[in-house]
């Protein structure tokens, strides 16, 4: 692993259906966010941590939630999806202000 | 509230120089980044400012920060067909949180 890894790369999901996207990052960064990228509405913030044991809310929280148990991971959980989330998901790491973001390779998801 | 604002659309020749624009309004924003995207990809960043900055210069990129203006620029010197991708601005606005625009999208013709 280098930077961060996200799972799966890209998946179609039935609507209702509950769904957790993974995100790895191996460099010891204390902050991690999730994005969804949209045609036309550019990056938004769906959730945050700034450090393990902590999360919060983003632009766009609702339908979603995170969990941050150590430093390493930081899951998207989908309880039951709806096509409205369609769309590609980034995650990304800082280790602080200026450093900028690391992202991932984003995840495309489709719900039908 | 914070909002980045950008063009949606740039095209140049290649060999020319491209210059990417973009405004924001938390004027307490402390480092303002520019990042790429290529297909498929996720973004890459590729270069910031802090804010008590005017300008600042790494290889063929040259960032133009007015503070006065909110106003933010990215000028690419003899801008290659590599550099098609699309482009963000970003500011920071709050703990380490960033606000991105919605990305100027480059094509760069031969």
């Amino acid at each position: 692993i280098a930077g961060i890894t996200q799972a799966p790369t890209s998946q179609i999901l039935a609507a209702g259906r509950r769904m957790t996207l993974r995100c790895t990052q191996d460099m010891r960064h204390n902050a991690m966010y999730w994005y969804r990228q949209d045609l036309g509405l550019g990056l938004r913030l769906i959730h945050y941590s700034n450090t393990a044991g902590t999360t919060g809310k983003g632009e766009v929280p609702d339908g979603y939630s995170v969990s941050r148990a150590n430093t390493d991971d930081f899951p998207l959980t989908l309880a039951s999806a709806v096509p409205s989330q369609t769309s590609v998901y980034f995650c990304a790491s800082s280790d602080g202000l200026g450093a900028g973001y690391t992202f991932g390779s984003g995840t495309r998801l489709t719900v039908v | 509230g914070e909002d980045v604002e950008q063009s949606l659309f740039l095209s140049v020749r290649e060999g020319d120089s491209s210059v990417i624009n973009c405004t924001y309004t938390d004027s307490s924003s402390t480092y303002l980044y520019w990042y790429k995207q290529e297909p498929g990809a996720g973004l890459q960043l590729l270069t910031y400012i802090f804010s008590n900055m005017d300008m600042k210069q790494d290889q063929r990129l040259t960032v133009l920060l007015n503070k006065k203006d909110k106003h933010l620029s990215l000028r690419i010197a003899d801008t290659q067909t590599g550099d098609s991708a699309i482009y963000f601005c970003a500011e920071n606005s709050g703990y380490s949180t960033l606000t991105f625009g919605k990305g100027t999208m480059l094509l760069v013709s031969p």
